[in-house]
Protein backbone atom coordinates (compact mmCIF):
# COMPACT_ATOMS: atom_id res chain seq x y z
CA UNK A 1 0.00 0.00 0.00
CA UNK A 2 2.10 3.31 -1.30
CA UNK A 3 -0.70 5.70 -0.09
CA UNK A 4 -0.46 8.82 -2.05
CA UNK A 5 2.95 9.29 -4.77
CA UNK A 6 3.53 12.27 -6.15
CA UNK A 7 6.07 12.45 -9.48
CA UNK A 8 8.44 14.59 -9.89
CA UNK A 9 9.62 15.49 -6.67
CA UNK A 10 11.84 18.32 -8.26
CA UNK A 11 10.93 20.52 -11.18
CA UNK A 12 12.65 23.38 -12.47
CA UNK A 13 10.59 25.47 -15.47
CA UNK A 14 11.17 28.38 -17.66
CA UNK A 15 8.39 31.12 -18.23
CA UNK A 16 5.57 29.97 -20.24
CA UNK A 17 6.30 26.11 -20.32
CA UNK A 18 3.55 23.52 -19.53
CA UNK A 19 3.99 20.66 -17.12
CA UNK A 20 1.57 18.49 -15.33
CA UNK A 21 2.36 17.31 -11.90
CA UNK A 22 1.45 13.39 -10.92
CA UNK A 23 -0.34 12.17 -8.41
CA UNK A 24 -1.80 8.26 -7.69
CA UNK A 25 -3.46 7.24 -4.94
CA UNK A 26 -4.23 3.51 -4.30
CA UNK A 27 -6.23 3.68 -1.36
CA UNK A 28 -9.52 3.72 -3.44
CA UNK A 29 -10.77 7.01 -1.96
CA UNK A 30 -13.26 9.11 -4.23
CA UNK A 31 -12.10 13.00 -2.62
CA UNK A 32 -8.89 13.74 -3.86
CA UNK A 33 -6.91 17.53 -3.52
CA UNK A 34 -4.25 19.72 -4.61
CA UNK A 35 -2.50 22.28 -2.49
CA UNK A 36 0.12 24.64 -2.75
CA UNK A 37 2.36 26.09 0.00
CA UNK A 38 4.69 28.94 0.03
CA UNK A 39 7.16 29.77 2.17
CA UNK A 40 6.02 30.44 5.91
CA UNK A 41 2.52 29.98 4.78
CA UNK A 42 -0.18 27.33 5.06
CA UNK A 43 -1.60 25.54 2.29
CA UNK A 44 -4.18 26.87 -0.19
CA UNK A 45 -6.79 24.58 -2.28
CA UNK A 46 -6.16 25.03 -5.62
CA UNK A 47 -8.53 22.14 -7.21
CA UNK A 48 -10.30 18.84 -5.80
CA UNK A 49 -12.21 16.22 -7.10
CA UNK A 50 -14.99 14.50 -5.34
CA UNK A 51 -15.07 11.50 -7.98
CA UNK A 52 -13.60 9.98 -11.67
CA UNK A 53 -14.83 13.16 -13.96
CA UNK A 54 -15.99 15.30 -11.03
CA UNK A 55 -13.28 18.62 -10.48
CA UNK A 56 -14.14 22.15 -9.22
CA UNK A 57 -12.13 25.03 -8.38
CA UNK A 58 -10.22 25.79 -4.81
CA UNK A 59 -9.21 29.10 -3.18
CA UNK A 60 -6.58 29.33 -6.04
CA UNK A 61 -7.39 28.17 -9.12
CA UNK A 62 -6.03 30.16 -12.02
CA UNK A 63 -3.12 29.05 -13.76
CA UNK A 64 -3.85 25.60 -13.46
CA UNK A 65 -5.89 22.67 -14.52
CA UNK A 66 -7.33 19.37 -13.39
CA UNK A 67 -8.75 16.18 -14.99
CA UNK A 68 -9.97 12.82 -12.86
CA UNK A 69 -10.24 10.14 -15.20
CA UNK A 70 -9.60 7.06 -12.82
CA UNK A 71 -10.02 7.16 -9.24
CA UNK A 72 -6.21 6.57 -8.84
CA UNK A 73 -4.98 9.68 -10.89
CA UNK A 74 -5.47 12.91 -9.99
CA UNK A 75 -2.80 15.24 -12.00
CA UNK A 76 -2.37 19.21 -12.15
CA UNK A 77 -1.39 20.67 -15.10
CA UNK A 78 0.25 24.28 -15.65
CA UNK A 79 -0.64 25.69 -18.33
CA UNK A 80 1.69 28.46 -18.99
CA UNK A 81 4.19 28.49 -15.99
CA UNK A 82 4.34 32.14 -14.39
CA UNK A 83 7.28 32.60 -11.30
CA UNK A 84 4.60 33.37 -9.17
CA UNK A 85 3.89 29.69 -9.16
CA UNK A 86 6.80 28.82 -7.34
CA UNK A 87 5.87 26.45 -4.51
CA UNK A 88 5.99 23.39 -2.86
CA UNK A 89 2.87 21.03 -4.56
CA UNK A 90 0.77 18.65 -2.09
CA UNK A 91 -1.77 15.93 -3.45
CA UNK A 92 -3.76 14.60 -0.52
CA UNK A 93 -6.47 12.19 -1.00
CA UNK A 94 -9.48 12.23 1.66
CA UNK A 95 -11.16 9.00 4.10
CA UNK A 96 -13.86 10.00 5.88
CA UNK A 97 -11.79 11.44 8.71
CA UNK A 98 -8.29 11.67 7.73
CA UNK A 99 -6.27 13.51 4.71
CA UNK A 100 -3.38 11.70 3.41
CA UNK A 101 -0.59 13.83 1.63
CA UNK A 102 2.01 12.70 -1.08
CA UNK A 103 5.46 14.01 -0.45
CA UNK A 104 5.33 17.05 -2.20
CA UNK A 105 6.68 18.64 -5.86
CA UNK A 106 8.73 21.34 -5.35
CA UNK A 107 8.27 23.79 -8.72
CA UNK A 108 10.53 26.26 -9.69
CA UNK A 109 9.48 28.69 -12.02
CA UNK A 110 12.53 30.98 -13.78
CA UNK B 1 -15.55 29.02 9.01
CA UNK B 2 -14.62 28.88 12.52
CA UNK B 3 -11.70 30.86 12.78
CA UNK B 4 -8.73 29.25 14.94
CA UNK B 5 -5.72 31.06 16.50
CA UNK B 6 -3.21 29.45 17.96
CA UNK B 7 -0.03 30.56 19.25
CA UNK B 8 3.34 31.06 16.73
CA UNK B 9 5.90 28.84 18.13
CA UNK B 10 6.53 26.52 21.45
CA UNK B 11 9.57 24.95 23.31
CA UNK B 12 9.44 21.98 24.81
CA UNK B 13 12.08 19.75 26.78
CA UNK B 14 12.66 15.57 25.32
CA UNK B 15 10.38 13.67 27.18
CA UNK B 16 8.25 16.32 28.53
CA UNK B 17 4.63 16.74 27.62
CA UNK B 18 3.61 19.17 24.97
CA UNK B 19 0.62 20.88 25.70
CA UNK B 20 -0.35 22.52 22.15
CA UNK B 21 -3.27 25.64 22.30
CA UNK B 22 -6.01 26.28 20.02
CA UNK B 23 -9.10 28.62 20.53
CA UNK B 24 -11.94 28.58 17.92
CA UNK B 25 -14.49 30.45 19.79
CA UNK B 26 -16.98 30.40 16.91
CA UNK B 27 -17.16 26.98 16.00
CA UNK B 28 -20.62 25.71 15.84
CA UNK B 29 -22.33 23.00 17.39
CA UNK B 30 -21.42 20.39 14.70
CA UNK B 31 -18.13 21.16 13.56
CA UNK B 32 -15.07 18.97 14.49
CA UNK B 33 -11.84 20.07 15.42
CA UNK B 34 -8.77 18.33 13.46
CA UNK B 35 -5.03 18.55 14.23
CA UNK B 36 -1.96 17.99 11.40
CA UNK B 37 1.32 18.22 11.80
CA UNK B 38 3.68 19.11 9.35
CA UNK B 39 7.40 17.65 9.72
CA UNK B 40 10.26 19.94 7.90
CA UNK B 41 9.01 19.76 4.08
CA UNK B 42 7.04 16.66 4.22
CA UNK B 43 3.23 16.36 3.30
CA UNK B 44 1.09 16.94 6.77
CA UNK B 45 0.01 14.46 8.68
CA UNK B 46 -3.03 13.44 10.19
CA UNK B 47 -3.00 13.65 14.07
CA UNK B 48 -6.64 12.97 15.90
CA UNK B 49 -9.73 14.43 15.59
CA UNK B 50 -13.19 15.23 18.42
CA UNK B 51 -16.50 16.72 18.60
CA UNK B 52 -16.46 17.56 22.42
CA UNK B 53 -15.77 14.37 24.03
CA UNK B 54 -11.63 14.01 24.73
CA UNK B 55 -9.81 11.71 22.22
CA UNK B 56 -6.60 9.66 22.56
CA UNK B 57 -5.02 7.67 19.72
CA UNK B 58 -1.47 6.18 19.54
CA UNK B 59 0.14 9.75 18.97
CA UNK B 60 -1.40 12.14 21.01
CA UNK B 61 -4.54 13.08 23.10
CA UNK B 62 -7.22 15.97 22.44
CA UNK B 63 -8.79 17.94 25.25
CA UNK B 64 -11.73 19.86 23.85
CA UNK B 65 -13.29 22.24 26.73
CA UNK B 66 -16.74 22.01 27.93
CA UNK B 67 -18.02 25.06 26.30
CA UNK B 68 -15.65 23.69 22.68
CA UNK B 69 -14.42 27.51 22.39
CA UNK B 70 -10.72 25.84 22.62
CA UNK B 71 -9.07 22.63 22.79
CA UNK B 72 -5.39 21.73 23.58
CA UNK B 73 -3.52 18.92 21.40
CA UNK B 74 -1.14 16.77 24.35
CA UNK B 75 1.87 15.09 23.00
CA UNK B 76 2.54 12.87 26.24
CA UNK B 77 6.55 12.13 25.70
CA UNK B 78 7.92 14.26 23.14
CA UNK B 79 10.92 13.36 21.10
CA UNK B 80 12.79 15.18 18.92
CA UNK B 81 10.99 13.21 15.72
CA UNK B 82 8.02 15.67 17.22
CA UNK B 83 9.37 18.97 16.19
CA UNK B 84 7.09 20.31 13.14
CA UNK B 85 4.49 22.67 12.86
CA UNK B 86 0.81 21.73 14.42
CA UNK B 87 -2.30 22.82 12.83
CA UNK B 88 -5.44 23.26 14.15
CA UNK B 89 -8.07 23.33 11.99
CA UNK B 90 -12.21 23.22 12.13
CA UNK B 91 -14.03 22.76 8.81
CA UNK B 92 -16.91 24.01 7.83
CA UNK B 93 -20.12 21.24 8.40
CA UNK B 94 -20.36 18.78 10.63
CA UNK B 95 -17.82 15.73 10.16
CA UNK B 96 -16.61 17.68 7.07
CA UNK B 97 -12.53 16.62 6.33
CA UNK B 98 -12.57 17.72 2.86
CA UNK B 99 -12.46 21.73 2.58
CA UNK B 100 -9.77 22.39 4.97
CA UNK B 101 -8.64 25.88 5.51
CA UNK B 102 -5.06 25.86 6.56
CA UNK B 103 -3.41 29.10 9.14
CA UNK B 104 0.16 29.31 10.12
CA UNK B 105 -0.11 26.82 13.20
CA UNK B 106 2.13 26.32 15.85
CA UNK B 107 5.81 25.63 15.36
CA UNK B 108 6.90 23.08 18.30
CA UNK B 109 10.67 22.88 18.89
CA UNK B 110 11.42 19.74 21.03
CA UNK B 111 15.12 20.39 22.77
CA UNK B 112 17.03 17.45 24.09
Amino acid sequence: NAGVTQTPKFQVLKTGQSMTLQCAQDMNHEYMSWYRQDPGMGLRLIHYSVGAGITDQGEVPNGYNVSRSTTEDFPLRLLSAAPSQTSVYFCASTAYNEQFFGPGTRLTVL
Amino acid sequence: DAKTTQPPSMDCAEGRAANLPCNHSTISGNEYVYWYRQIHSQGPQYIIHGLKNNETNEMASLIITEDRKSSTLILPHATLRDTAVYYCIVPPGAGNNRKLIWGLGTSLAVNP
